[in-house]
This record gives C-alpha cells, structure tokens and sequence, in this order.
C-alpha cells in the first residue's frame, strides 16, 4: 500500500519566520495530497490540499508544492504567528481508490512568541 | 457542535483479553479509519470502512475486528490474537469525494500489562 513519509517530527521556530514541512510517498498512482492541522483539544481542519496536476497552490500564509517526479509534496507555513502552533499531518490518497487516506506521522510545529 | 469522539483516552488490558475501542462520529461522514501508530512511525492503516455494513482491511489487520453498523459508529476490538498491541490508537472520519476533508478523533493509548 501506500507509504507516506513525514519530516521533521518536531519543529521550532520563532514568530515570524518559515515552516516547512516536507512528506514523500510511494505510490506514483496517489494524486490528491491534503494537509490537515490538529490543535491540542480540538478538532482537525482540512488547511490547504493540492492535486496532482498542480504544482502549487497559495492560501494566504500557507502554501504546498508538489513534486510528482520525485513523489514528494511540502507545505510551507510563512509569518509564523503563535496560533500556528500544532500537529500538522500530511495524507496521500487516489482519488481512482475510494480516496483511502494514507497519512504521515505528523509533525508537531511549537511558534515561540 | 459535530465532531468525532474516542473513549477511552487511556485503556489498559490484561495480556490474552480482548478489548474494545470506540469510535462516534455526528459528521455524516461515510468513511471512517482505525490508525495505530507507534513511536517514531508514521500512522498505519489498520481497517477502514465507506458505507455501512461494509469495510476493508488496511496495511496492518491482523489480529484486530471492526463492525460498521451504524453510519456514527466504527468500533475497534483488538484481539488476543494481536502479538504487540500496546500502541496509540487513531480514529478518523472522512466525507466522501473529491475534496476528502478528515476529522481525526482524540486518540487512545492503548497499554498491555
């Protein structure tokens, strides 16, 4: 099946500067990549996803980017604001498969004010 | 407010007993998902279902059962059969179609002793 891998597990950073967040996966055929943010107490929210026949995609401060060659996909968080602060999961999935969602192992982003 | 609840946070169990975890969504999501991930690996798809009365095995099956009798409902027993079920326990629910947004439940740590 599919394997995704996430990186890094943990991730400092101060207000203000970038995050990035970087995932690979195995299955060539996977071809709908969202992200998705868990906050300690709440529940998660789908924040941006992208598919396959993009490379990038912008939302405000959040941006992901797509490299379907080297089958690896990154979400780039910039202005870090202390809210940013969360577990960040990175899935996989085809969209040909009953979009089965495979997931990474999350990342944990701590924003230090 | 909807949401997806696991219960309970914390289990423990008797080596050779069975156990059951509970998973309740109020989302109207079709598809729910068992995950188990163990430390410094990435979440593992243990089963999953898309409609009631109907799921699939995922990577890592063995030694665990679902039933899906309701559409809220996606019960996760773990066997005796399973040789190594200490772990932490992920239930996560999905609507259906393009745009697969996920919800991911709070967890259960789940200790043999």
């Amino acid at each position: 099946g599919e394997n995704v891998e996430q990186h890094p597990s943990t991730l400092s950073v101060q207000e203000g500067d970038s995050a990035v967040i970087k995932c690979t996966y195995s299955d060539s055929a996977s071809n709908y990549f969202p992200w998705y943010k868990q906050e300690l107490g709440k529940g998660s929210q789908l924040i941006i996803d992208i598919r396959s026949n993009v490379g990038e995609k912008k939302d405000q401060r959040i941006a992901v980017t797509l490299n379907k060659t080297a089958k690896h996909f990154s979400l780039h968080i910039t202005e870090t604001q202390p809210e940013d602060s969360a577990v960040y999961f990175c899935a996989a999935s085809i969209s040909s498969n009953d979009y089965k969602l495979s997931f990474g192992a999350g990342t944990t982003v701590t924003v230090r004010a | 407010d909807g949401g997806i609840t696991q219960s309970p946070k914390y289990l423990f169990r008797k080596e050779g007993q069975n156990v059951t975890l509970s998973c309740e969504q109020n989302l109207n999501h079709d598809a729910m998902y068992w995950y188990r991930q163990d430390p410094g690996q990435g979440l593992r798809l243990i089963y999953y279902s898309q409609i009631v009365n109907d799921f699939q095995k995922g990577d890592i099956a063995e030694g665990y059962s679902v039933s899906r009798e309701k559409k809220e409902s996606f019960p996760l027993t773990v066997t005796s059969a399973q040789k190594n079920p200490t772990a932490f326990y992920l239930c996560v629910s999905s609507k259906q179609g393009a745009n697969t947004e996920a919800f991911f439940g709070q967890g259960t740590r789940l200790t043999v002793v």
